[in-house]
């Protein structure tokens, strides 16, 4: 049981160029998160799936689109990469009975 | 509509003295509530949850939180504070009900001095 996975851990860019960050999850939860964490920010939501087939906006969507791939996949693309978008990113699950919420190890992602 | 409040971005204790890191929520509905550790370089991971049984919860290495209504916290203690216990802490409030997405304070840093 490998919880929630992500790939890449580290990802360089130069500004304008594009990616893709996966994640995974085999726990069989219907939602799924992305969050974005920087210093002194704590943890902001950038979109997330409350289940498969749909996706929804969060408090800072803007520079990114997601796709639910499947019950188990959720990716985070990023169109024209910015220096602003410089951070880590995290995905989570969650269980539908008590809100607990499970994490990813993270992709840190420097844009230059 | 619900937040979370936490009091100081880092808290600076002696080994063996008692850790207290403060979280006040605001929540429209009967919260469930949560404190996440993660330690360097990595995630996030579930130290204990409240959801409305216990008042009084036990999570993982001896760390506790008390639900108190009447305050709006959820205040996070452990009696004896080890070096292994520095890293950041994040509360987190959520709706009882499995359509809430939870909402995270800006975390504190735990600082364990020898």
């Amino acid at each position: 049981n490998a919880g929630v996975t992500q790939t890449p851990k580290f990802q360089v860019l130069k500004t304008g160029q594009s990616m893709t960050l996966q994640c995974a999850q085999d726990m069989n939860h219907n939602s799924m998160y992305w969050y974005r964490q920087d210093p002194g920010m704590g943890l902001r939501l950038i979109y997330y799936s409350a289940s498969e087939g749909t996706t929804d906006k969060g408090e800072v969507p803007n520079g990114y689109n997601v796709s639910r791939l499947n019950k188990r996949e959720f990716s985070l693309r990023l169109e024209s990469a910015a220096p602003s978008q410089t951070s880590v990113y995290f995905c989570a699950s969650k269980t539908s009975s008590y809100n607990e919420q499970f994490f990813g190890p993270g992709t840190r992602l420097t844009v230059l | 509509a619900q937040s979370v409040t936490q009091l100081g971005s880092h808290v600076s204790v002696s080994e063996g003295a008692l850790v207290l890191l403060r979280c006040n929520y605001s929540s429209s509905v009967p919260p469930y509530l949560f404190w996440y550790v993660q330690y360097p370089n990595q995630g996030l991971q579930l130290l204990l949850k409240y959801t409305s049984a216990a008042t009084l919860v036990k999570g993982i290495n001896g760390f506790e939180a008390e639900f108190k209504k009447s305050e709006t916290s959820f205040h996070l203690t452990k009696p004896s504070a080890h070096m292994s216990d520095a890293a950041e802490y994040f509360c987190a409030v959520s709706g009882a009900g499995g359509s809430y997405i939870p909402t995270f304070g800006r975390g504190t840093s735990l600082i364990v001095h020898p």
